[in-house]
């Protein structure tokens, strides 16, 4: 089955810096790659997404990047801000069903 | 905008006791899912749903677990005798349609098994 990767576990940037978190995955049947973001007491909220037939998606300071031939993902976040701070996890799937998702990524936003 | 609900935020049980957890999934939405995370760890895929039936299940969704859409808006988690390491924060997830893929989580259930 599918195995999600993910690096690092934990991580620290200042204010304004830009984050980035990278995942890899085994299955090359999966073609829906999420990205979620979790804050403390709540569920995971999607953030972004992309899907194989593209390589590179972008929303404001959000952007993915998929590299298909080496199976791997990456989110990265420009200009950070503390609110940004939160453990992000990344998941894949084949057709948007049973995500399996990496083991998260705590971000902490330095002021 | 719309959102999954999820009741109650805390359940607490004593091991062995039947509880059910209860999610209403976006009311246009056709596939709902379970997963669960133990504390401090990845969140993992239990059960997806559509159409009144399993559609996928993980090892976890063993014989102690059921789900069930009793109306039309509900859509609930029942574990029949929980165990300790049931203890777990559960989130209820809806999504459109498979193709679309996007999965949108409820606030959770944390469930406490003494």
């Amino acid at each position: 089955g599918e195995n999600v990767e993910q690096h690092p576990s934990t991580l620290s940037v200042q204010e304004g810096d830009s984050a980035v978190i990278k995942c890899t995955y085994s299955d090359s049947a999966s073609n829906y790659f999420p990205w979620y973001k979790q804050e403390l007491g709540k569920g995971p909220q999607l953030i972004i997404d992309i899907r194989s037939n593209v390589g590179e998606k972008k929303d404001q300071r959000i952007a993915v990047t998929l590299n298909k031939t080496a199976k791997h993902f990456s989110l990265h976040i420009t200009e950070t801000q503390p609110e940004d701070s939160a453990v992000y996890f990344c998941a894949a799937s084949p057709w948007g069903q049973n995500f399996v998702f990496g083991p998260g990524t705590r971000l902490s936003v330095l002021p | 905008e719309p959102e999954v609900t999820q009741t109650p935020s805390h359940q607490v049980t004593q091991m062995g006791q039947e509880v059910i957890l209860r999610c209403v999934p976006i009311s246009n939405h056709l596939y709902f899912y379970w997963y669960r995370q133990i504390l401090g760890q990845k969140v993992e895929f239990l059960v997806s749903f559509y159409n009144n039936e399993i559609s996928e299940k993980s090892e976890i969704f063993d014989d102690q677990f059921s789900v069930e859409r009793p109306d039309g808006s509900n859509f609930t988690l029942k574990i029949r005798s929980t165990k300790l390491e049931d203890s777990a924060m559960y989130f209820c997830a809806s999504s459109e349609s498979t193709t679309q893929g996007e999965q949108y989580f409820g606030p959770g259930t944390r469930l406490t098994v003494t």
